[in-house]
């Protein structure tokens, strides 16, 4: 079955450390989002890819970047975690166009110690 | 600023019983919209799109949008205890991008 897929499902890791976390489709998808959701909010959308173009959203912390080396894989790298940064990062796609819904992963848990 | 806007519940049905499920949105250029259903600790998935004026049926759910009113709605009909979850209304107001409400927690109960 096409899916987007996670990976790690939990990821624990200690105040500062830089983390990575990845998300990989087999839809095809042109688009690529990254989302942060903390309990009982809103996804919050940090970023996207439209193929290879990057687009930031004006309140993404510097220190959440991403890569998005080809169609199918995209990472979300934070580079100096907060304790303010733990929540659910859902990674979704899309084909391009206004009446397109978004396809999401089943998510990565970061904790951080 | 565009904005969706959810009653956070908790919306607390008994089990048959039909759920209503609602949503308003600000920006009136809006083309798409669609109903996610979340589980406590996983991601959201998508149970409906609706993107003309008036209803659509799948299942035991109904999408309605009234586009003058800036208005869609979600019911479910013969709620079951799987039915309890959090409803993510999502608008598309922009090419690629979707706004998304706090959602509405939905208990159904036996």
């Amino acid at each position: 079955d096409a899916m987007v897929i996670q990976n790690p499902r939990y990821q624990v890791t200690q105040f500062g450390k830089p983390v990575t976390l990845s998300c990989s489709q087999t839809l095809n998808h042109n688009v690529m989002y990254w989302y942060q959701q903390k309990s009982s909010q809103a996804p919050k959308l940090l970023f996207h890819y439209y193929d290879k173009d990057f687009n930031n959203e004006a309140d993404t912390p510097d220190n959440f970047q991403s890569r998005r080396p080809n169609t199918s894989f995209c990472f979300l790298d934070i580079r100096s975690p907060g304790l303010g940064d733990a929540a659910m990062y859902l990674c979704a796609t899309s084909t391009v166009g206004q009446l397109q819904p978004q396809h999401f992963g089943d998510g990565t848990r970061l904790s951080i110690l | 600023q565009k904005e969706v806007e959810q009653n956070s519940g908790p919306l607390s049905v008994p089990e048959g019983a039909i759920a209503s499920l609602n949503c308003t949105y600000s920006d009136r250029v809006s083309q798409s919209f669609f109903w996610y259903r979340q589980y406590s600790g996983k991601s959201p998935e998508l149970i409906m799109s609706i993107y003309s004026n008036g209803d659509k049926e799948d299942g035991r759910f109904t999408a309605q949008l009234n586009k003058a009113s800036q208005y869609v709605s979600l019911l479910i009909r013969d709620s079951q205890p799987s039915d309890s979850a959090t409803y993510l209304c999502a608008v598309n107001p922009d090419t690629d991008k979707l706004i998304f409400g706090t959602g509405t927690r939905l208990q159904v109960f036996p």
